[in-house]
Parts: C-alpha cells; structure tokens; sequence
C-alpha cells in the first residue's frame, strides 16, 4: 500500500529560526513528490514538484530535496507568514496523489 | 498555473438537505477531481470527473450521495446530497495540468461545508 508519512506532525519555530521538515515515501510507480501549502480554511496552494533523486528546488526561503526514500523541506531564517500547514504527496499515474498528513508550521515572531 | 473559483466559499446547511458546489477553471482541462477534507485530517479523493463520460467515484463514495455533472471542459459541479453532520467538511475541487513525468494537480480555494 502507498504511504506518506510526515514529520513532525507539529513545529514550532522562532523568527529566523531555520529548520526542516520530513517526509518519507513508499509509492509504487512514483512520478513526482510534490509539496504544497495549506492555510487553515483554504485549499493548498502548489510549492514544488521533484522528479528524481538528488533533485533540489528553491523558493524564496524554502528548499525541497528529494532522495530514494524521503522529501526535506528546508525552511531558512522564517517569518510569521511562512506558519501554515505543509503536505507532501506522492503522484503516480492518472492523477493518482498520496498525501501525508502534513505539518503544521507556527513561526513566532 | 489555471486559476480555480468555487462557490459557494462556505455553507451552513441542515441535515437532511443538499448542497451543490461549483467548481470553475479558467481554462480548459480534460481531468477534474473532487475531494474531502474533514476536520485535522488530510484530502481524500471523492471522485474524478472527465467531460462527456461518468465519473469514477473512489471506495466508500457513491454517486447516489456525491451527484457529480462535467458539462464542459471549465466547469464541474459536486451536490452533497442528504446532508448529516457527518457531511461537515471542506470540498476541494482540482484540475491536472500536464506536464512530464508527472501531471501536477492545483487546487481551488475550497467549500467549507457546516450541518446542522
């Protein structure tokens, strides 16, 4: 059975306090591992897709990487604005996603 | 990336009632999809609409209870029919855009459902 599992479940960070975020995969016929964002009460907005392992992408102060098995996202020197709940997903064909159960990010200022 | 409005943006409603939500993209799109969301808990697949054929609804949801039309290619609707309190949750509708080796999915702002 596919499975995605984040951690932590929840993360608390001061300001400028740079951390990671975990995600570990079992997804037969992978094709990307995606990340997205997710407010509370709105739908997730689309961060990063990986293809491959040793793959990196960077946004702003995030940067996912991905290896054989697991999915970092690195956040540096957080703001306020970055709290919110991250998802890790695993797609495979015919729009086929399997979501972890997120993390959810509060940043104190 | 294909913007995506649903309406209504949040509903109270109560038991025994239904709720159609509209899903609208502002391009066209072969696959659409519709999901749930109940409280603290992540996004489960409903069902997966195509233009001019039937959805195909995933285990543990029936058409009976999750009517689904796809009348064009920007447009989609999802009716939660017979409403419980169970029924409480945010609907999601999203849509596929292509790419290689995988299709990535963006999501609309979503439907936070309430019964009563």
């Amino acid at each position: 059975e596919d499975q995605v599992t984040q951690s932590p479940e929840a993360l608390r960070l001061q300001e400028g306090e740079s951390s990671s975020l975990n995600c570990s995969y079992t997804v037969s016929g992978l094709r990307g591992l995606f990340w997205y964002r997710q407010d509370p009460g709105k739908g997730p907005e689309f961060l990063f897709t990986l293809y491959s392992a040793g793959e990196e992408k960077e946004k702003e102060r995030l940067k996912a990487t991905l290896t054989k098995k697991e999915s970092f996202l690195h956040i540096t020197a957080p703001k306020p604005e970055d709290s919110a709940t991250y998802l890790c997903v695993g797609g495979t064909s015919y729009g086929k996603l399997t979501f972890g159960q997120g993390t959810i990010l509060t940043v104190h200022p | 990336s294909a913007v995506i409005s649903q309406k209504p943006s949040r509903d109270i409603c109560q038991r025994g009632t239904s709720l159609t939500i509209q899903c609208q993209v502002d391009s066209q799109v072969t696959m659409m999809f519709w999901y749930r969301q109940q409280p603290g808990q992540s996004l489960t697949l409903i069902a997966t609409a195509n233009q001019g054929s039937e959805a195909t609804y995933e285990s543990g949801f029936v058409i009976d209870k999750f009517p689904i039309s796809r009348p064009n290619l920007t447009f989609s609707t999802l009716t939660v029919s017979n409403m419980s309190p169970e029924d409480s949750s945010i609907y999601l509708c999203s849509v596929e855009d292509p790419g290689y080796p995988a299709d990535t999915q963006y999501f609309g702002p979503g439907t936070r459902l309430t019964v009563l």
